[in-house]
């Protein structure tokens, strides 16, 4: 049990079909974050919500669209991806403290995506 | 946040101690050392942090030189579960959100 559960674990969709990435985090966390792992690439923050706000969207295409309910629950809308969005989502969410930000993030296991 | 830069492979035999060295010579006052690690097809696990003290845990210690541009991760006793990519991250205290950038990390093989 990491404390971060992300489902599916795997996911195949083609390019004109429209899925959605789930997070749930049960650690009593108020920030949460998506980041994506493509192969023989360093692991790159997508976006960041803080107090279910979004804090920080990092360049990210449209065709990625994110949602946080609450602070427990963070979901990644996909739709008309590419080949290249192939990849490893991965969610994390940490205790940010209004200001001081040495809390660790705590990650879920990832959704491993294959775009046809 | 600073760079860091590590090795990027390492190996140890089992049950020996595993030192994994960062350097970080442009860290500023307010950063933290974090290490992370990730075991194949699982996400990034937190291993340990510190900012200034040497720190140890039920997983590793953390040594930080005096002068802060530099760190070592230890796993005093390291098993075969070990194997995996070490990643040494710096961030600012006061950024707000956690966020990490990861580089490359080291590839840690633990062998029997």
């Amino acid at each position: 049990e990491t404390g971060v559960t992300q489902t599916p674990r795997h996911l195949v969709m083609g390019m004109t079909n429209k899925k959605s990435l789930k997070c749930e985090q049960h650690l009593g966390h108020n920030a949460m974050y998506w980041y994506k792992q493509s192969a023989k690439k360093p692991l790159e923050l997508m976006f960041v919500y803080n107090f279910k706000e979004q804090t920080e969207n990092n360049s990210v295409p449209s065709r990625f669209s994110p949602e946080c309910p609450n602070s427990s629950h963070l979901f990644l809308h996909l739709h008309t991806l590419q080949p290249e969005d192939s990849a490893l989502y991965l969610c994390a969410s940490s205790q940010d403290q209004g200001g001081t930000g040495n809390q660790p993030q705590h990650f879920g296991d990832g959704t491993r995506l294959s775009i046809l | 946040d600073a760079k860091t830069t590590q090795p990027p492979s390492m190996d140890c035999a089992e049950g020996r101690a595993a030192n994994l060295p960062c350097n970080h010579s442009t860290i500023s006052g307010n950063e933290y050392v974090y290490w992370y690690r990730q075991i194949h097809s699982q996400g990034p696990q937190y291993i340990i942090h510190g900012l200034k003290n040497n720190e140890t845990n039920e997983m590793a210690s953390l040594i930080i030189t005096e002068d802060r541009k530099s760190s070592t991760l230890i796993l005093p006793h390291a098993t075969l579960r070990d194997t995996a990519v070490y990643y040494c991250i710096v961030r600012d205290a006061f950024s707000g959100y956690s966020t990490l950038t990861f580089g490359k990390g080291t590839m840690l093989l633990v062998s029997p």
